[in-house]
C-alpha cells in the first residue's frame, strides 16, 4: 500500500518562510507523479493551490510556491501571512489511483 | 461557473448501503477524469476512487476496493458513487472532483464542492 507523508506540523512567524514536503513510499517524487497542493481551513472544503509541481491557479497567492526538494515535492510560503494558518494536504499519481499526505498542520504564530 | 453538487449522504446502519451522486456544471463534463474524495471527522482527506471521461475505466483505494462502484452518465452531467456494505469507519464526508491532464501535466480538484455526510452508525 503506498503512502504519502508530510510533517505533522509546522509552525512559523508571520513574515517568515517555510517549506512543507511532500514523500512517497514508493521512492523519490519526481515530476511525473504531478504533486498537487491543497489548502483546508476548520469547517471549509480544499481549495486548490498548486497543480503539476509547481503551476498555480489563478487564485493563488504569490507566496506559495511549488519544486521538488531533496526527492520530495515541496511547497514554500514566502512572507507567511496569519491567514496562511491552515491544513495542507499534497497529492501523487500512481498510474490512475491518486494518494494524499496525511496534511500539515500550519500555525502562524 | 464550475460547480459540482454532491448529494445523497445521510444516516445508514452497518452493512447497508447508499448511493451518492454529484451534479457537475458550467463545463464539459465528458472531457474530464472524475473522482470521489472523502474526509472523516477531524481526519484528513483520502482518494477513494475515480473513474476515465468515457467511463470505460475504473479504480478504487484498497479500503474499497469490492464494495464501492463509481459510474457516470456524462448524459446527465452526473456522478455517482455506489456504497455497499458499509462499515462504521466508512463515515466522512465525502466530495466529488474533477481531474484533467493537459498539455504538460495534470490538475487535480480546481473546483469543490459542499460534499455530503455519511454516518455509518447503527
Amino acid at each position: 500500500q503506498t503512502v504519502v507523508t508530510q510533517e505533522p506540523s509546522l509552525t512559523v512567524s508571520p513574515g517568515g518562510t517555510v517549506t512543507l514536503t511532500c514523500a512517497s513510499s514508493t521512492g523519490a517524487v519526481t515530476s511525473g507523479y504531478y504533486p498537487n497542493w491543497f489548502q483546508q481551513k476548520p469547517g471549509q472544503g480544499p481549495r486548490a493551490l498548486i497543480y503539476s509541481t509547481s503551476n498555480k491557479h489563478s487564485w493563488t497567492p504569490a507566496r506559495f510556491s511549488g519544486s521538488l526538494l531533496g526527492g520530495k515535492a515541496a511547497l514554500t510560503l514566502s512572507g507567511v501571512q496569519p491567514e496562511d494558518e491552515a491544513e495542507y494536504y499534497c497529492l501523487l499519481y500512481y498510474g490512475g489511483a491518486r494518494v494524499f499526505g496525511g496534511g500539515t498542520k500550519l500555525t502562524v504564530l | 461557473e464550475v460547480q459540482l453538487v454532491e448529494s445523497g449522504g445521510g444516516l445508514v446502519q452497518p452493512g447497508g448501503s447508499l448511493r451518492l451522486s454529484c451534479a457537475a456544471s458550467g463545463f464539459t463534463f465528458s472531457g474530464y477524469w472524475m473522482h470521489w474524495v472523502r474526509q472523516a471527522p477531524g481526519k484528513g482527506l483520502v482518494w477513494v476512487s475515480r473513474i476515465s471521461d468515457d467511463g470505460s475505466s475504473t479504480s478504487y483505494a484498497d479500503s474499497v476496493k469490492g464494495r464501492f462502484t463509481i459510474s457516470r452518465d456524462n448524459a446527465k452531467n452526473t456522478l455517482y458513487l455506489q456504497m455497499n456494505s458499509l462499515r462504521a469507519e466508512d463515515t466522512a464526508v465525502y466530495y466529488c472532483a474533477r481531474d484533467f491532464r493537459y498539455s504538460s501535466g495534470w490538475c487535480f480538484g480546481d473546483n469543490w464542492g459542499q460534499g455530503t455526510l455519511v454516518t455509518v452508525s447503527s
